[in-house]
């Protein structure tokens, strides 16, 4: 079936750096824009990053730029997230997602993984 | 950014009743508009999207309205595994895609 497992999570002291993995599996990973969506704890829901689907367009959200690096293997229907200068701010729940351009619409969410930044 | 603002932040509702949840946009956004619910502890799920179409499973008793800045999700009938919360989402500039805060929906 059509899913997205993430790996990764952890626990980092602030400064510190995390990568995210996403395998894919269930349809056409290269077709699709894919990206990272996360939740800190009882809160919403807040973008952090897409890539398209051959990587030629890339986009952050402000708190990410600069820090947060996706990239995305086609050829293993995988995406990555590197995660640098983790601030306490960023501890959450963090959600790999594929956007649907027909939904105008994230229909495919996975697991999540949870990043906590503390000291 | 475009805002999301959802009212009410939480909702006490029984088995049976009905439902309505606004969600109102900073600027118009067509119908770019999509509906979440999310249980604890997991991923939040596609239940409508372009303001009003249902996605593929979704029970009927679901339904979305709404265009520009105003929309609604209104749950008839309610059933036990309808309590949740509910994310509404912009898509008009992705990929700056905003959500609402979420409402709690609640047993009386």
């Amino acid at each position: 079936q059509v899913q997205l497992v993430e790996s990764g999570g952890g626990l980092v002291k602030p400064g510190g750096s995390l990568r995210l993995s996403c395998a894919a599996s269930g349809f056409s990973f290269s077709d699709y824009y894919i990206g990272w969506i996360r939740q800190a704890p009882g809160k919403g829901l807040e973008w952090v990053t897409f890539v398209s689907s051959s990587s030629d367009r890339i986009h952050y959200t402000d708190s990410a730029e600069g820090r947060f690096i996706i990239s995305r293997d086609n050829a293993n229907n995988s995406v990555f997230l590197q995660m640098n200068s983790l601030r306490v701010e960023d501890t959450a729940v963090f959600y790999c997602v594929r956007w649907n351009y027909l939904y105008y619409a994230v229909d495919v969410w996975g697991q999540g993984t949870t990043v906590t930044v503390s000291s | 950014d475009i805002q999301m603002t959802q009212s009410p932040s939480s909702v006490s509702a029984s088995v049976g009743d009905r439902v309505t949840i606004t969600c109102r946009a900073s600027q118009g956004i067509t119908t770019l508009l999509a509906w979440y619910q999310q249980k604890p502890g997991k991923a939040p799920k596609l239940l409508i999207s372009d303001a009003s179409t249902l996605q593929s499973g979704v029970p009927s008793r679901f339904s979305g309205s709404g265009s520009g800045t105003d929309f609604t999700l209104t749950i008839s009938n309610l059933q036990p595994e309808d309590f949740a919360t509910y994310f509404c989402q912009q898509a008009n500039n992705f990929p700056q895609v905003t959500f609402g805060q979420g409402t709690r929906l609640e047993i009386k």
